[in-house]
């Protein structure tokens, strides 16, 4: 079975502070791996993914994610934050073979102070 | 092009009433997925349509939940009874394909408070 784990339900960072969001997945099948992005009272947006290939990602806004096997991870960071990146992230796993079933993380709320 | 749209976008009702939301994918989306999203925790995925039929619906509550496709367009979620815990945002999503790399697209989601 699927599952997603994001570390910190909570991140707090600096106006032009790294950003780094925590993702590990367990798959018993090479995963497909997301990154979506919940403003208040809108719908999931999509940042990034990784399917097959090259394992560094780069989506919108700045962010960009890794792929790492050996460590079933799959971070978030953007370099500087800026204020409009406050928002709800979450990652997600789907797998090759199957209908597009996406298994969700719990989510971490990005706060961004100036 | 227009995203995803849902309706209402909240609903208050008593335990034990039926409600039902709305949704009307993407044009030309064959895939349409039905979301529950509880309170800090990520969406789950109750039931996904492929065109008309049903390819998943492994985690809805069917004593209770149903939902339609009808056309291979427009779909409707049900609940009857609601119970407190159906408290959630329902998301409804599509996408052009039904592979497993393919994005889905997001409505704003309909917020249900069961009281």
């Amino acid at each position: 079975a699927q599952s997603v784990t994001q570390l910190g339900s909570h991140v707090s960072v600096s106006e032009g502070a790294l950003v780094l969001l925590r993702c590990n997945y367990s798959s018993s099948v090479p995963p497909y791996l997301f990154w979506y992005v919940q403003y208040p009272n809108q719908g999931l947006q999509l940042l990034l993914k990784y399917t097959t290939g090259a394992t560094l990602v780069k989506g919108i806004n700045g962010f960009e994610a890794e792929f790492k096997k050996s460590e079933t991870s799959f971070h978030l960071t953007k370099p500087s934050a800026h204020m409009s990146d406050a928002a709800e992230y979450f990652c997600a796993v789907s797998h090759s073979g199957g209908y597009n079933k996406l298994i969700f993380g719990a989510g971490t709320r990005l706060a961004v102070h100036p | 092009e227009a995203g995803v749209a849902q309706s209402p976008r909240y609903k208050i009702i008593e335990k034990r009433q039926s409600v039902a939301f709305w949704c009307n994918p993407i044009s030309g989306h064959a895939t349409l997925y039905w979301y529950q999203q509880i309170l800090g925790q990520g969406p789950k995925l109750l039931i996904q349509f492929q065109n008309n039929g049903v390819v998943d619906d492994s985690q809805l509550p069917k004593d209770r939940f149903s939902a339609e496709r009808l056309k291979g367009v427009d779909s409707t979620l049900k609940i009857q009874p609601a119970k407190l815990e159906d408290s959630a945002v329902y998301l409804c999503a599509s996408s052009s394909l039904p592979g497993p790399a393919t994005e889905a697209f997001f409505g704003q989601g309909t917020r249900l408070t069961v009281v």
